[in-house]
C-alpha cells in the first residue's frame, strides 16, 4: 500500500514570498490533516479535512496559510506571504476516519526554510 | 485541560538492555493513546494503540507499552534495544477539543542507543 506523499521535500524562500505543499494521502482514507512541526517540538495541527469539507482551523494562521482538498483527495497547503517563523517541516497526514481510535499516518514532510 | 507529557527530553540506553520512554496522559473519558517514532527527516511513524482491552499492548518492531489507568500513563518498553532505535519518540491521545477528536502531542524523547 502506498503511503502519505507530500512535494516538495525542500523549500527555502525569502520572506514575503509565497510557497505551496501538495499532499496525496492514502488510498480511501477520508481525514486529512496538515501539522506543522518546529525543530524539538512535537506536531501542531493546522487544519483537518473530512473528505473535501473543514473539520478544524482553528490553529490556521488564516490572514496567510490557505489549504484546500478538491475532490477530497489530493490537498495543498499555502502560505503567503511568509514569515521567518514559518520555518519549520510541514507534514501531512491521512486516517480512514476522524474517528477516536484511528491512527493517522504521516508523509515524509516537507522542510520549509525562510530567510 | 486535556494535555500529554512525557517528561523526559532523552533516554540514553546501552544496546541490549530494556528501554522505558515514559507518558502521561490527561483527558476527558476514555483514553485512546498512541506511540509514534520519528528518525531523522522522516515522517512520523506509528507504532502501537490502546484503544480498549489488554492493558499491554505489542506493536512494531518488537516495542510494546503498557497501559495504566490509575497512574494515567502509557509508558513504552522493549525488553533489547538496538542501536537502530534511536530516534525521536512521540506520545498522543485523542482529546475532544473544538468539537472535533485531535491528537494531542507530546513534546517528544529523544532515545539514544548507544553501542
Amino acid at each position: 500500500e502506498a503511503g502519505v506523499a507530500q512535494s516538495p521535500r525542500y523549500k527555502i524562500i525569502e520572506k514575503r514570498q509565497s510557497v505551496a505543499f501538495w499532499c496525496n494521502p492514502i488510498s480511501g482514507h477520508a481525514t486529512l490533516y496538515w501539522y506543522q512541526q518546529i525543530l524539538g517540538q512535537g506536531p501542531k495541527l493546522l487544519i483537518q479535512f473530512q473528505n473535501n469539507g473543514v473539520v478544524d482551523d482553528s490553529q490556521l494562521p488564516k490572514d496567510r496559510f490557505s489549504a484546500e482538498r478538491l475532490k477530497g483527495v489530493d490537498s495543498t497547503l499555502k502560505i503567503q506571504p511568509a514569515k521567518l517563523e514559518d520555518s519549520a517541516v510541514y507534514l501531512c497526514a491521512s486516517s480512514l476516519s476522524g474517528g477516536r481510535n484511528t491512527e493517522a499516518f504521516f508523509g515524509q514532510g516537507t522542510r520549509l526554510t525562510v530567510v | 485541560a486535556q494535555s500529554v507529557a512525557q517528561p523526559e527530553d532523552q533516554v540514553n540506553v546501552a544496546e541490549g538492555n530494556p528501554l522505558t520512554v515514559k507518558c502521561t496522559y490527561s483527558v476527558s473519558g476514555n483514553p485512546y493513546l498512541f506511540w509514534y517514532v520519528q528518525y531523522p527527516n522522516r515522517g512520523l511513524q506509528f507504532l502501537l494503540k490502546y484503544i480498549t482491552g489488554d492493558n499491554l499492548v505489542k506493536g512494531s518492531y518488537g516495542f510494546e507499552a503498557e497501559f495504566n489507568k490509575s497512574q494515567t500513563s502509557f509508558h513504552l518498553k522493549k525488553p533489547s534495544a538496538l542501536v537502530s532505535d534511536s530516534a525521536l519518540y512521540f506520545c498522543a491521545v485523542r482529546g475532544f477539543m473544538d468539537s472535533n477528536y485531535q491528537l494531542i502531542w507530546g513534546a517528544g524523547t529523544k532515545l539514544i542507543i548507544k553501542p
